[in-house]
């Protein structure tokens, strides 16, 4: 069993739906949670960054994590062709970023 | 502007000939990464270098190796390229203290190497 599982998808909706990109991990000690955003032939880019349980918001962004049933989520609001791109979750259970353990990402697909 | 900078974008080897990967940055970060991304895969660690430090991840084949002559540049070394070895290689930057990694990861946009 993977440490962290991301379903692929593709996912493609229609621009101005509400996206919801998930992860489960199986590692109870993981507590820095973060989401990075891959657009094609490109490096990962840092979108969120949580410690610990709840949400925190950015813009159109909404990261969740939820310890107790192992998982996190990724919302992203009125969804943008630019936002097209592959959403990778990643943790880390030793203190801020090190030994980061990376999802294998999703695909999202914003048509017009 | 690029801050994490990856040279070649693309590099086609043959089947065991040695390949060199660059990575430099702007940053001035002390820690350094090479990330090996298959498709559809997740990100795997390869070693990482904590200032002078050499950190190997225990399942990195020794096939692969790593320089960091200064503060600013990372070489891949694969010595003798498989088929298997064909993947997108990503270079990442932070900076630490004290053991911890206190900044996100900066990546650069990647090698994507093709073995023939």
């Amino acid at each position: 069993q993977k440490e962290v599982e991301q379903d692929p998808g593709p996912l493609s909706v229609p621009e101005g739906a509400i996206v919801s990109l998930n992860c489960t991990y199986s590692n109870s000690a993981f507590q820095y949670f973060m989401w990075y955003r891959q657009y094609s032939r490109k490096g990962p880019e840092l979108l969120m960054y949580t410690y610990s349980s709840g949400n925190k918001e950015d813009g159109r962004f909404t990261a969740q994590v939820d310890k107790s049933s192992k998982y996190i989520s990724l919302f992203i609001r009125d969804s943008q062709p630019s936002d097209s791109a592959t959403y990778l979750c990643a943790m880390s259970s030793s203190g801020g970023y090190n030994k980061l353990i990376f999802g294998a990402g999703t695909r999202l697909a914003v048509h017009p | 502007d690029a801050m994490v900078i990856q040279n070649p974008r693309y590099q086609v080897t043959q089947f065991g000939k040695p390949v060199t990967l660059s990575c430099s940055q702007t940053l001035n970060h002390n820690v350094m990464y090479w990330y090996q991304q298959k498709s559809s895969q997740a990100p795997k660690l390869l070693f990482h270098y904590y200032d002078k430090d050499f950190n190997n991840e225990a399942d990195t084949p020794d096939n692969f190796q790593s320089r960091r002559p200064n503060t600013s540049f990372c070489f891949l070394d694969i010595r003798s390229p498989g088929l298997g070895d064909a993947a997108m290689y990503l270079c990442a930057t932070s900076s630490g203290t004290g053991k911890t990694i206190n900044s996100p990861l900066h990546f650069g946009n990647g090698t994507r190497l093709t073995v023939t």
